[in-house]
């Protein structure tokens, strides 16, 4: 299946400062995006759904000044958390889904970015 | 919207034995249903999907079974194996338009050798 990338793998930061995660999609043209929130032992919670070129689209309850993305180009996602906290460390993955014709295709992960906020 | 349920949330079986997982959803209109396998600290991996034209698809030990009527769907592993001990997430959209998957909250299998 397609690839997509994700870096860092992890990151432990302090209280107040901002982090940013980048997903790339490698061997595709990814005209969406996605950014998922999973905390241990739970399923995968949509954060934000960003199209290449347009503002991403926040899901209810998602603070869109503390989590900025950025989709400029078809194969270049970024998530920034601004001024994190304690409260934000989480496992964040994003995903990217590529579209041809009239359908869009399969959705493919990245390995997911570990976030440890001090 | 779409609310996808998925059960159970736990299951062990011993190795050889099979496994299944079911998930049904509520929006008639979705027509996607993929299955994502998640090993520890590590992004879902795409495993096997359905499309509701089929009622069933099989990739070597994988099948997936689809019933649009009762609206429910389900991952059958045969012969398993301690690798396939991993969360296992269903998932159903619309695979036309621009709408996002919406997840099961997963099973954590357990395959003892």
């Amino acid at each position: 299946g397609a690839v997509v990338s994700q870096h860092p793998s992890r990151v432990i930061c302090k209280s107040g400062t901002s982090v940013k995660i980048e997903c790339r999609s490698l061997d595709f043209q990814a005209t969406t995006m996605f950014w998922y929130r999973q905390f241990p032992k739970q399923s995968l919670m949509l954060m934000a759904t960003s199209n290449e070129g347009s503002k991403a689209t926040y899901e209810q309850g998602v603070e869109k000044d503390k989590f900025l993305i950025n989709h400029a180009s078809l194969t270049l996602s970024t998530l920034t958390v601004t001024s994190a906290h304690p409260e934000d460390s989480s496992f964040y993955i994003c995903s990217a889904r590529d579209y041809s014709g009239s359908t869009y295709n399969e959705q493919f992960f990245g390995p997911g970015t570990r976030l440890t906020v001090l | 919207g779409e609310n996808v349920e998925q059960h159970p949330s736990t299951l062990s079986v011993q190795e050889g034995d099979s496994a299944v997982i079911k998930c049904t959803y509520s929006d008639s209109a979705s027509n996607y249903f993929p299955w994502y396998k998640q090993e520890l600290g590590k992004g879902p991996q795409l495993i096997i999907d359905i499309r509701s034209n089929v009622g069933e698809k099989k990739d070597q030990r994988i099948a997936v079974t689809l019933n649009k009527t009762a609206k429910h769907f389900s991952l059958h592993i045969t012969e398993t194996q301690p690798e396939d001990s991993a969360v296992y997430f269903c998932a159903a959209r619309m695979i036309s338009g621009n709408t996002p998957l919406v997840f099961g909250k997963g099973t954590r299998l357990s395959v003892i050798a």
